[in-house]
Parts: C-alpha cells; sequence; structure tokens
C-alpha cells in the first residue's frame, strides 16, 4: 500500500524545546515538500528537496531545519527559534520537478507548542 | 505584491447543482495551475492540473478553466453531491518546477 506517512497525528511540546517530524514515502518520489497551515490560510512552502543530500529554502524556512539522507524520509525540525510553531504540517512528494506534478501529501502532523 | 485570491465565503448550493468556484491572481505567470481537494483535519488531495496553453481540463464531474489574459481559473463540479462538500485549494505552479503557491482555499458545502 504506497503512500506518505506522517507520525506522530498530535504533537504536544513545551516552548524552547526543538521538536522533530517525521514524514516517510514509498512513492520512489525524487522531491519531497514541507507545508505549513494556519487556519483559514493557505498551505506555505517550509522547505524542499529534489534530490536526496540536496534541499531548498521556501517561502517561510527560519527557524526549520530538514535533512534527506535516504530518498524515502525526509523529517522536519522545528527549532526553539521558530517564533509560532503551533501549526498543522503537512509533508509532500511528487515524481519529480522538471514539470509539473501532482503532490502527495501525508495526513498531516498537528503541532501545538506551550 | 503577489495574490492568489479564493472567496472566503463558503458556498452553499443544493445536491445536483454544479458548484462553481474561481482563483484570481495577481503578479504570477504561471506555467501550470492545479486543484487540490481538502477534508477537514487532513492532507489535501490532487484532482486536476491545467498548463497555460490549455483552456480547460475535464475529469469526470469536474471541469477547470484557465484564463491567462483574465488572471483567473474557474473549477465547476457538476451534478454536486453531499460528498463533494469539502475546502478546494488552487495552487499556482510558475515555472513548471513543481514549487507551488497555494490559495486559501474555497469552501463548498452541498445541502441535500
Amino acid at each position: 500500500d504506497g503512500g506518505i506517512t506522517q507520525s506522530p497525528k498530535y504533537l504536544f511540546r513545551k516552548e524552547g524545546q526543538n521538536v522533530t517530524l517525521s514524514c516517510e514515502q514509498n512513492l520512489n518520489h525524487d522531491a519531497m515538500y514541507w507545508y505549513r497551515q494556519d487556519p483559514g490560510q493557505g498551505l506555505r512552502l517550509i522547505y524542499y528537496s529534489q534530490i536526496v543530500n540536496d534541499f531548498q529554502k521556501g517561502d517561510i524556512a527560519e527557524g526549520y531545519s530538514v535533512s534527506r539522507e535516504k530518498k524515502e524520509s525526509f523529517p522536519l525540525t522545528v527549532t526553539s527559534a521558530q517564533k509560532n510553531p503551533t501549526a498543522f504540517y503537512l509533508c509532500a512528494s511528487s515524481t519529480g520537478t522538471r514539470r509539473a506534478y501532482e503532490q502527495y501529501f501525508g495526513p498531516g502532523t498537528r503541532l501545538t507548542v506551550t | 505584491s503577489q495574490k492568489i485570491e479564493q472567496n472566503s465565503e463558503a458556498l452553499n448550493i443544493q445536491e445536483g447543482k454544479t458548484a462553481t468556484l474561481t482563483c484570481n491572481y495577481t503578479n504570477y505567470s504561471p506555467a501550470y495551475l492545479q486543484w487540490y481537494r481538502q477534508d477537514p483535519g487532513r492532507g489535501p488531495v490532487f484532482l486536476l492540473l491545467i498548463r497555460e496553453n490549455e483552456k480547460e481540463k475535464r475529469k469526470e464531474r469536474l471541469k477547470v478553466t484557465f484564463d491567462t489574459t483574465l488572471k483567473q481559473s474557474l473549477f465547476h463540479i457538476t451534478a454536486s453531491q453531499p460528498a463533494d462538500s469539502a475546502t478546494y485549494l488552487c495552487a499556482l505552479d510558475m515555472r513548471g518546477n513543481n514549487r507551488l503557491a497555494f490559495g486559501k482555499g474555497n469552501q463548498v458545502v452541498v445541502i441535500p
């Protein structure tokens, strides 16, 4: 059963702590993405990766970090430097980036920082 | 500044009617435009992709148009059903490199 998994579904952290969100795909996709969604807002791109060991900043990368050591995995770390980390985080993947492809999204992780 | 505008008010529509959603954009020149469906608390699901040189695309009860002169895309759901109730997102791809800019989405409520 192919798809994207994100874990956990809900995550609670205290302010000042770093937290890592997991994203795994078994679709054999080259490209992976992280988005943030706030209530009543569109998805905003945090980071994306077109290939293993390479990634680029999106529109709101400050306070976040990523790694892409394996094709299947693209974890996102929300650092204590992120001023407003409470949000719904979505991971996505696509076949590639050389032309337009549909993006497949995971179920999301809702992060609450207090 | 760049903007992608979708109607913030929910569209309430009677079952069986056609729902029409609008996506307007300014200061973008997208090569592609995509539409996604999002249910509450879940990730978006891809519906349709249309290229700048295409006027219209169809998939089952869904139809998308793309007018680069008006800077507008219309999304139609014909013969709407209660199961079509969701939020629909438009997304612009400027260079065909899959880096998408999303609108805020437009909620559709289909009334039985």
